[in-house]
């Protein structure tokens, strides 16, 4: 069965570095977002992106973070300058159709920002 | 922010019992969906619920779309052990944004 993957599982930084998480959504969808959970908290989303442009995005994804899909098949999120309280899991996800399509998430990168 | 809130936040119940799960918001979302997640893992759809009023059942699970699309239900009859996670509502609404519940830990006691 088709999933979405994301590498790495683990990413420990220190403040004020810039971190790529990467993630291979499934072949066939066309819309693609990324979400944090802050560990006891719930899933933030941040961004929505289809067709090489954001689509929607989310008080939380300021100028720090950035994404892209640089090649058919990965979607990277970019963080800038880290702070220590992005350190979160960060979820992949894609989806068929956007406007309520079921939405298939990666298992998840955990950034720990020291 | 649209908030959706879940209740209980936490549960504890023993194999064979049944509960069910509230998902609440003040807004109207197009669609629903249910999660589950494990720790440590990425949330798995369990069902998405579109049209208001909808039932939809999985096996032991049974969800429903409140008619004016605010708010749904998650009920699980006869828990297993298995069924411990953390279940998350999340609704999507006409700005296309995804908003996720504050969940609902629940543990199944063998």
């Amino acid at each position: 069965e088709p999933e979405v993957t994301q590498t790495p599982s683990h990413q420990v930084t220190q403040m004020g570095q810039e971190v790529i998480l990467r993630c291979v959504p499934i072949s066939n969808h066309l819309y693609f977002y990324w979400y944090r959970q802050i560990l006891g908290q719930k899933v933030e989303f941040l961004v929505s992106f289809y067709n090489n442009e954001i689509s929607e995005k989310s008080e939380i994804f300021d100028d720090q973070f950035s994404v892209e899909r640089p090649d058919g098949s990965n979607f990277t999120l970019k963080i800038r300058s880290t702070k220590l309280e992005d350190s979160a899991m960060y979820f992949c996800a894609s989806s068929v159709r956007q406007g309520g399509s079921e939405q298939y998430f990666g298992p998840g990168t955990r950034l720990t920002v020291t | 922010t649209q908030l959706l809130e879940q209740s209980p936040q936490f549960l504890s119940i023993q194999e064979g019992e049944n509960l069910t799960v509230y998902c609440n918001s003040s807004s109207v979302f197009s669609s629903l969906q249910w999660y589950r997640q494990e720790p440590g893992e990425g949330p798995v759809l369990l069902v998405t619920v579109v049209t208001g009023g909808e039932v939809k059942k999985l096996k032991r699970l049974t969800f429903q779309f409140g008619d004016a699309r605010k708010d749904s239900s998650l009920h699980i009859t006869a828990a297993q052990p298995g069924d411990t996670g953390l279940y998350l509502c999340a609704g999507y609404n006409t700005g296309n944004q995804f908003y996720f519940g504050t969940g609902t830990s629940l543990t199944v006691i063998p």
